[in-house]
C-alpha cells in the first residue's frame, strides 16, 4: 500500500514560515488524493487540508485558510504544506496521509511543528 | 464543523469484547458508507483498522470489526489483548465539509 515519509518540521517563532514535506512511495501517487492531518500535543486528530491527485482542487479547515497552502508535485511524488504566520495553536504532529473518500489509508511518521518564542 | 461522538474511555479485561461508538447525524455517518476507524498507540501515528464501515485492510486482525446502525456506527474488539490498548478514533465522510471528520477519539485500556 505504499508509504509516506514526512520532513520539514522543526521549532519556529510564531509568525514564522515553515515548509512541511511528504515523500510518497509504493503507489500510484499521481492517481490519489492526499491530506495532510495534525495532532495538538495530547489532543485529538484534525484534518488541515486535501488536494485532488491532480492538483485542480484544494481544501483547507477554517482555521488554516490564507495562511496554508497545500500543493503537490506529481513527477517528484511529493506532498508539501506551506505554513504562514504560525501561531502556538498551530503546534503539533503533522501527518500526510492517502485519502480514498476521506478515508485514511496509508499515513506516515508525522513531523512535529513547535511554535514557541 | 462538528466532531463524530465517542466515549472518552472505555476498558475491558483480556478476552473480553467491547464496542466504542461513534455517532454522527444524517449528513456524515448516517447517509455515507466511508466510514473508517484508526488505532493509535503513544508515540506513534495512526493506523487504518476498518474502511468502508467493516472492511479490513490486510494485516489487520479479524478481531476487529466495524458496523453502523442509523447515525451511529460501532467499532467491536473481541478477545482482548493488551496490545490493544490504545486510543481510537471514528472518521466519516461528511457532505458538509471538503475535508473529512473525526471523533475525539477513547482510550482504551486493557485491565
Amino acid at each position: 500500500e505504499g508509504q509516506l515519509v514526512e520532513s520539514g518540521g522543526g521549532l519556529v517563532q510564531p509568525g514564522e514560515s515553515l515548509r512541511l514535506s511528504c515523500a510518497a512511495s509504493g503507489f500510484g501517487f499521481s492517481n490519489y488524493w492526499m491530506s495532510w492531518v495534525r495532532q495538538a500535543p495530547g489532543k485529538g486528530l484534525e484534518w488541515v487540508a486535501n488536494i485532488k491527485y491532480d492538483g485542480s482542487e484544494k481544501n483547507y479547515v477554517d482555521s488554516v485558510k490564507g495562511r496554508f497552502t497545500i500543493s503537490r508535485d506529481n513527477a517528484k511524488n511529493s506532498l508539501y504544506l506551506e505554513m504562514n504566520s504560525l501561531r502556538a495553536e498551530d503546534m503539533a504532529v503533522y501527518y500526510c496521509a492517502r485519502d480514498q473518500w476521506q478515508q485514511l489509508i496509508v499515513w506516515g511518521q508525522g513531523t512535529l511543528v513547535t511554535v514557541s518564542s | 464543523q462538528s466532531a463524530l461522538t465517542q466515549p472518552a474511555s472505555v476498558s475491558g479485561s483480556p478476552g473480553q469484547s467491547i464496542t466504542i461508538s461513534c455517532t454522527g447525524t444524517s449528513s456524515d455517518v448516517g447517509d455515507y458508507n466511508y466510514v473508517s476507524w484508526y488505532q493509535q498507540h503513544p508515540g506513534k501515528a495512526p493506523k487504518l483498522i476498518i474502511s468502508d464501515v467493516n472492511k479490513r485492510p490486510s494485516g489487520v486482525s479479524n478481531r476487529f470489526s466495524g458496523s453502523k446502525s442509523g447515525n451511529t456506527a460501532s467499532l467491536t474488539i473481541s478477545g482482548l489483548q493488551a496490545e490493544d490498548e490504545a486510543d481510537y478514533y471514528c472518521s466519516s465522510y461528511t457532505s458538509r465539509s471538503t475535508l473529512g471528520i473525526f471523533g475525539g477519539g477513547t482510550k482504551l485500556t486493557v485491565l
